[in-house]
């Protein structure tokens, strides 16, 4: 079946730090590809996504590219702030047809002061 | 813009006792999406309906049911609650006639069961 891995966490980075979350998926079909952030206790948003092979997706200075030729779909960000400091789950989807997401684990980012 | 409303957001019930979760998708979306998320796991997909039928079904336990209204609201059924059901629920709904495959999420209803 459809699965998506991600990189494990907790992730600590000190403000203004380069940060990486690796993302890689197993899929039958040609997902679509998807981060969302969980900031504590609150429910997921949609951070960026990318529906196709070279795709870029970006928000709020967070970028993933979409590559087919390695199923991956890695989250990167230039220079982290405190207030990034949430859940990262990688996501993907294979049909538009009302099919479910699958999602990673979960990447916990901690960004300190 | 409007977003994907669920009631209750806090919910605790006790062993054996029914929940009914609430999930009021955005105006126009025609798919709901039911996941549910135990304390520091990804969220899991339990069952999703497309046009008031049901389209998909993941890891919903037989003591749950759900379904979709006429106005596209949906709801979660919970009988016969266990602990292990203490989780946060989330509702996401979709525009799935026009291909967009992208969800929307609820902020999820955190249920404890005692």
């Amino acid at each position: 079946g459809d699965s998506v891995t991600q990189m494990e966490g907790p992730v600590t980075l000190s403000e203004e730090a380069f940060l990486t979350i690796n993302c890689t998926y197993t899929a039958t079909g040609y997902p679509s590809l998807f981060w969302y952030v969980q900031y504590p206790g609150e429910g997921l948003q949609l951070l960026l996504k990318a529906t196709k092979a070279d795709d870029k997706g970006s928000n709020k200075g967070f970028e993933a590219t979409y590559r087919k030729e390695t199923t991956s779909f890695h989250l990167e960000k230039g220079s982290v702030q405190v207030s990034d400091s949430a859940v990262y789950f990688c996501a993907l989807s294979t049909s538009n047809y009302g099919q479910n997401f699958v999602f990673g684990p979960g990447t916990r980012l901690s960004v300190l002061p | 813009a409007a977003g994907v409303i669920q009631s209750p957001r806090h919910l605790i019930k006790e062993k054996r006792e029914t929940a009914t979760l609430k999930c009021y998708p955005i105006p126009r979306h025609d798919t709901v999406y039911w996941y549910q998320q135990g304390p520091g796991q990804d969220p899991q997909f339990l069952i999703s309906f497309y046009e008031k039928m049901q389209s998909d079904k993941g890891s919903i336990p037989d003591r749950f049911s759900a379904q979709q209204f006429s106005d596209y609201h949906s709801e979660l059924n919970m009988s016969s609650l266990e602990l292990g059901d203490s989780a946060l629920y989330f509702c996401a709904s979709s525009h799935t006639g026009t291909g967009l495959d992208e969800q929307f999420f609820g902020p999820g209803t955190r249920l404890t069961v005692l």
